[in-house]
């Protein structure tokens, strides 16, 4: 079965850091660029990072620019999320996604990240 | 990084179609044919509907389209169903090597 999970998510408080995982299976990962977007429950979806195939080359939102940082283990079919410096304006919902200039696509179900100030 | 610009929402009957515009500038939308759209029920993760401006991955129906005119794209669904009740998310790939997604269209079927 295709598919991307998260781990990761919990409760931190304010100025503190949290690593999420997404593991990969039923593809082929390596083939793929991919980003990590964020949803505040019940509003929009926000583009947060990616990461090319082979972990060359990164991209962030300014919004976490200096404090995120994105990489991958092809190895482990697995992307990473090192988020530090954390503020309550990054409570969301992150999923994990392989590439968004193609289809098809495979996302995660989500992990939550709750920042308390 | 502003979002792209989405109407808060649109409302269609049963067989009906309806259009969902996403307006960005010249350094996203207007630049590039990576525009995206995605369907979101509650609770669920994104569906990816539209890729590459108009491309339908595999399974999805024929009723989703989409366009592009200048800094503007469009997902169109004619024959609007109960299920096509959600929310739509609009994307692109933008100048500055990022993503940018718009702020996302309530669909209600009426």
């Amino acid at each position: 079965e295709v598919q991307l999970v998260e781990s990761g998510g919990g409760l931190v408080q304010s100025g503190g850091s949290l690593r999420l995982s997404c593991v990969a299976s039923g593809f082929t990962f390596s083939s793929y660029w991919m980003s990590w977007v964020r949803q505040v429950p019940g509003k929009g979806l926000v583009w947060v990072s990616h990461i090319h195939n082979d972990g060359s080359r990164t991209s962030y939102a300014d919004s976490v620019k200096g404090r995120f940082t994105i990489s991958r283990d092809n190895a482990k079919d697995t992307l990473y999320l090192q988020m530090n410096s954390l503020r309550a304006e990054d409570t969301a919902v992150y999923f994990c996604a392989t590439d968004l200039a193609r289809g098809p696509q495979v996302w995660g179900q989500g992990t939550l990240v709750t920042v308390s100030s | 990084q502003s979002a792209l610009t989405q109407p808060a929402s649109v409302s269609g009957s049963p067989g009906q179609s309806i259009t969902i515009s996403c307006t960005g500038t010249s350094s996203d939308v207007g630049n590039y044919n990576y525009v995206s759209w995605y369907q979101q029920h509650p609770g669920k993760a994104p569906k990816l509907m539209i890729y590459g401006v108009s491309s339908r991955p595999s399974g999805i129906s024929n009723r989703f389209s989409g366009s592009k005119s200048a800094n503007t794209a469009s997902l169109t669904i004619s024959g609007l169903q109960a299920e096509d009740e959600a929310d739509y998310y609009c994307t692109s790939y933008t100048s500055s090597s990022t993503w940018v997604f718009g702020g996302g269209t309530k669909l209600t079927v009426l």
